[in-house]
């Protein structure tokens, strides 16, 4: 059964600093995966999309990076700013599970000004 | 504006008391789903549409039925809620079911059943 973690549950980093988060999924067979951000009391904003084939994705200050073999993913996060902090899901369409996001827990971010 | 729309954003209702939980979207996705968020546990997925009329069960469906009779649609029900169906529920959709575009949520329901 696919299952998702990220790691750290939770980081609290300066405004301004460049940071990592990271996601790993134990079922290599999927078809995409997808970071969110999720701010208290919101729904969840897609951020990245990475197809299977593919090895990374950017959009602004946000780069997101696939390594399917090892079943990793990391969300780069340049140049912190007090507006990114929320939580950040990371989840995947596993071949095997069907059609469901299957999400990891989250990892809560914090950037202090 | 492409939008996952849910009603009501909050409710407190009793044990028992039927209740449905409206989902719409505008963008003709032809997948719809809903997901419940529990702290400790993360989002599980209750139900889901490939289509028009074509539903089926999730990792947690005991407790909620779904239709699918229009393709911008995607109700949730509680036929009997029970305290432990206490939760913030979300609906998404996506282009096809299997489609690499992104998954879109609404901004979510958080019920609270007493």
């Amino acid at each position: 059964k696919q299952e998702v973690t990220q790691i750290p549950a939770a980081l609290s980093v300066p405004e301004g600093e460049n940071l990592v988060l990271n996601c790993s999924f134990t079922d290599s067979a999927i078809y995409n995966l997808q970071w969110f951000r999720q701010d208290p009391g919101k729904g969840l904003t897609s951020l990245l999309l990475i197809q299977s084939s593919q090895r990374e994705q950017t959009s602004g200050r946000l780069n997101a990076s696939l390594d399917k073999s090892s079943g990793r993913s990391t969300l780069y996060i340049a140049a912190s700013q007090p507006g990114d902090s929320a939580t950040y899901l990371c989840a995947v369409v596993s071949v095997q599970a069907g059609t469901a996001l299957i999400f990891g827990k989250g990892t809560t971010l914090s950037v202090s000004s | 504006e492409a939008q996952v729309t849910q009603n009501p954003r909050y409710l407190i209702t009793v044990t028992g008391k039927k209740l449905t939980v409206t989902c719409s979207q505008n963008m003709n996705h032809e997948y719809m789903s809903w997901y419940r968020q529990d702290p400790g546990l993360g989002l599980r997925q209750i139900y889901y549409s490939m289509n028009v009329e074509v539903t089926d069960k999730g990792d947690v469906p005991e407790g909620y039925k779904v239709s699918r009779k229009e393709k911008r649609n995607f109700p949730l029900i509680l036929e009997s809620p029970s305290p432990n169906q206490t939760s913030l529920y979300f609906c998404a959709s996506r282009l096809a079911a299997r489609a690499n575009q992104p998954q879109h949520f609404g901004d979510g329901t958080r019920l609270s059943i007493l």
